[in-house]
């Protein structure tokens, strides 16, 4: 049971630069949350796709984008890189039914290591 | 929004000590779950734990609902349990909110 993938593992980027990163969940989910991890710091919800659709979304500007494929696997998208976006970036995948029924355990991926110099 | 907070921020521990982490939230949750993050960055889930208590091997959990806390009991800690131990708790219907970590280095 593949557990949820994300790519690539550590990239560099230059300010100003855009950036892609990809996520597979976990065999059997259908939804997937991408988070922020700063340095020293807990994570911090993105937003969250389920149905292809952005669903909820945390305090983070609109460079921030993402989308979910059919298979529903996601890619996050940050334009116009900043400093302040170097971080982990982690993806977690969970199953919609048991968000609605009161609580979900989620799952995270590896993350990816996004250094922007 | 709910605040989580994690104490202690840094534990230190020998070889086959005994700890335990808090977790307080500030709202009353449906649930709670606990995640060890490895020196590499994966998070991986310990427990989900929205009441009650679990026990998994030499890690055990238990939530007090009513009075907004939860605690983590690591028993014969090794340097394997090294790392950054996360509470994360609901902050609306779809996102967790995560705490600022206990970061745990168990000495040889």
């Amino acid at each position: 049971d593949a557990g949820v993938t994300q790519s690539p593992t550590h990239l560099i980027k230059t300010r100003g630069q855009q950036v892609t990163l990809r996520c597979s969940p976990k065999s059997g989910h259908d939804t997937v949350s991408w988070y922020q991890q700063a340095l020293g710091q807990g994570p911090q919800f993105i937003f969250q796709y389920y149905e292809e659709e952005e669903r909820q979304r945390g305090n983070f500007p609109d460079r921030f984008s993402g989308h979910q494929f059919p298979n529903y696997s996601s890619e996050l998208n940050v334009n116009a890189l900043l400093l302040g976006d170097s971080a982990l970036y982690l993806c977690a995948s969970s199953l919609t039914a048991l968000w609605t029924a009161g609580g979900n355990t989620i799952y995270f991926g590896e993350g990816s290591w996004l250094t922007v110099v | 929004g709910i605040q989580v907070e994690q104490s202690p921020p840094d534990l230190i521990l020998q070889e086959g000590a005994n700890s335990t982490l808090r977790c307080n939230f500030s709202d009353s949750v449906n649930n709670l779950q606990w995640f060890h993050q490895n020196p590499w960055g994966q998070l991986i889930n310990l427990f989900y734990i929205p009441s009650g208590t679990k026990q998994n091997g030499r890690l055990s959990a238990t939530t007090v609902a009513t009075e907004r806390y939860s605690l983590l009991y690591i028993s014969s800690s090794q340097t394997t349990d090294s790392g950054v131990y996360f509470c994360a708790a609901p902050g609306g219907t779809y996102k967790y909110i995560f705490g600022t970590g206990t970061r745990l280095k168990v000495l040889a």
